[in-house]
């Protein structure tokens, strides 16, 4: 089993529409996470981090953690074309463990 | 330059060239890493480097042997590389090792033919 599971999509939607990426984690040791933002020829850079259940929100995106059922959410309100990116979760011991990623279309 | 630069971008190479890769980071961070990401698969975690030493090897193959000569370069030597290399390969680097933020460059796309 995958320490870090994530749905690699692609996952389109419309512009102005609610985004929800998702991931699952089997590693209780994490002591906390990270959401990565990759464009396309890019390298993967970091949007949110989170340590304990709970919400964590700034601007347009809202980090999520419910470590009772080790799952962990980004929402992405008013999606626009311009968020169209790869996300990537990663949990933290002493190193980061990431998610496949999951490819997301925002269309016009 | 500003955050981390890696060259080339992009790389084709056959299985009995050697070449290398390069790594720079102009954030004066302490710790910078090999990544190889291969399509629907996660970001696999190959070298550390804390402070010029290596502090990991993630069960990398010897065809993949890295250099840092300090702190803010690293390099990525190949030789006889398998088709099954063929991935991005991405350098990040972080103020220490560890958990800390990482920042990555914008890869190259190696092709092993």
């Amino acid at each position: 089993q995958k320490e870090v599971e994530q749905d690699p999509g692609p996952l389109s939607v419309p512009e102005g529409a609610i985004v929800s990426l998702n991931c699952t984690y089997s590693n209780s040791a994490f002591q906390y996470f990270m959401w990565y933002r990759q464009y396309s020829r890019k390298g993967p850079e970091l949007l949110m981090y989170t340590y304990s259940s709970g919400n964590k929100e700034d601007g347009r995106f809202t980090a999520q953690v419910d470590k009772s059922s080790k799952y962990i959410s980004l929402f992405i309100r008013d999606s626009q074309p311009s968020d169209s990116a790869t996300y990537l979760c990663a949990g933290v011991t002493d190193k980061l463990i990431f998610g496949t990623g999951t490819r997301l279309q925002v269309f016009p | 330059e500003t955050g981390v630069t890696q060259t080339p971008r992009h790389l084709v190479m056959g299985m009995t060239n050697k070449k290398s890769l390069k790594c720079e980071q102009h954030l004066g961070h302490n710790a910078m890493y090999w990544y190889k990401q291969s399509a629907k698969k996660p970001l696999e975690l190959m070298f550390v480097y804390n402070f010029k030493e290596q502090t990991e090897n993630n069960s990398v193959p010897s065809r993949f042997s890295p250099e840092c000569p300090n702190s803010s370069h690293l390099f990525l030597h190949l030789h006889t590389l398998q088709p099954e290399d063929s991935a991005l390969y991405l350098c990040a680097s972080s103020q220490d090792a560890g958990s800390d933020t990482q920042y990555f460059g914008p890869g190259t796309r190696l092709t092993v033919l």
